[in-house]
């Protein structure tokens, strides 16, 4: 199967402070990405649809300004945390979209903010 | 919009027992998911149900979906301790691929 990596796998940072999570597909290309955020115990909840060399689509409720989206290329998309905050904690996951019907998760990013 | 429902939440079963878990969505899909998630990590991949009466086996879990009832069940057979695990299904939204998940069903297999 194709393979999506995420870096950094943990980051404990600062309050106030911002962060950068990568997304990359290794062995493809992919136009969509995904980023989801889940909270202990919760499910998945959209946050945003990364396209390639255009603006990111964000779900209702989540703030654009804050969760900075770019995707840069066909194999990499960044997620900043902008001025992040304590209840900004959270396991972070991409997805790419290999086709329509098949999409790749990513190993996850967990996010603890002081 | 569109939502996705899952049951039970938590399952406790013993090794060797059957069991089902549901999903039941709100729209009309003609496509579900289902993955498997382990204590802090991310979503392993399960099955693919693509059509009406799709019915996908791996090991001891069948996967089925009607979409004319708008229901998928996931089966377990004869389970086992490595099956512990949280299991999602998931359901495009509107045609697209964003996905809407369902909260989850927490299965723990006691020996």
């Amino acid at each position: 199967g194709a393979v999506v990596s995420q870096h950094p796998s943990r980051v404990i940072c600062k309050s106030g402070t911002s962060v950068k999570i990568e997304c990359r597909s290794l062995d493809f290309q992919a136009t969509t990405m995904f980023w989801y955020r889940q909270f202990p115990k919760q499910s998945l909840m959209l946050m945003a649809t990364s396209n390639e060399g255009s603006k990111a689509t964000y779900e209702q409720g989540v703030e654009k300004d804050k969760f900075l989206i770019n995707h840069a290329s066909l194999t990499l998309s960044t997620l900043t945390v902008t001025s992040a905050h304590p209840e900004d904690s959270s396991f972070y996951i991409c997805s790419a979209s290999k086709s329509a019907d098949t999409q790749y998760f990513g190993p996850g990013t967990r996010l603890t903010v002081l | 919009e569109l939502k996705v429902e899952q049951n039970p939440l938590f399952l406790s079963m013993q090794e060797g027992k059957n069991y089902t878990i549901y999903c039941n969505y709100s729209t009309t899909s003609d496509r579900l998911y289902w993955y498997r998630q382990d204590p802090g990590k991310s979503l392993e991949s399960l099955f693919v149900l693509l059509s009406n009466g799709a019915v996908k086996q791996e090991g001891r879990l069948m996967a089925s979906l009607d979409t004319k009832a708008r229901l998928s069940t996931l089966h377990i057979t004869a389970a086992v301790h490595d099956l512990s695990a949280t299991y999602f299904c998931a359901v495009p939204q509107g045609g697209s691929e964003k996905l809407v998940f369902g909260k989850g069903t927490k299965l723990t297999v006691n020996p």
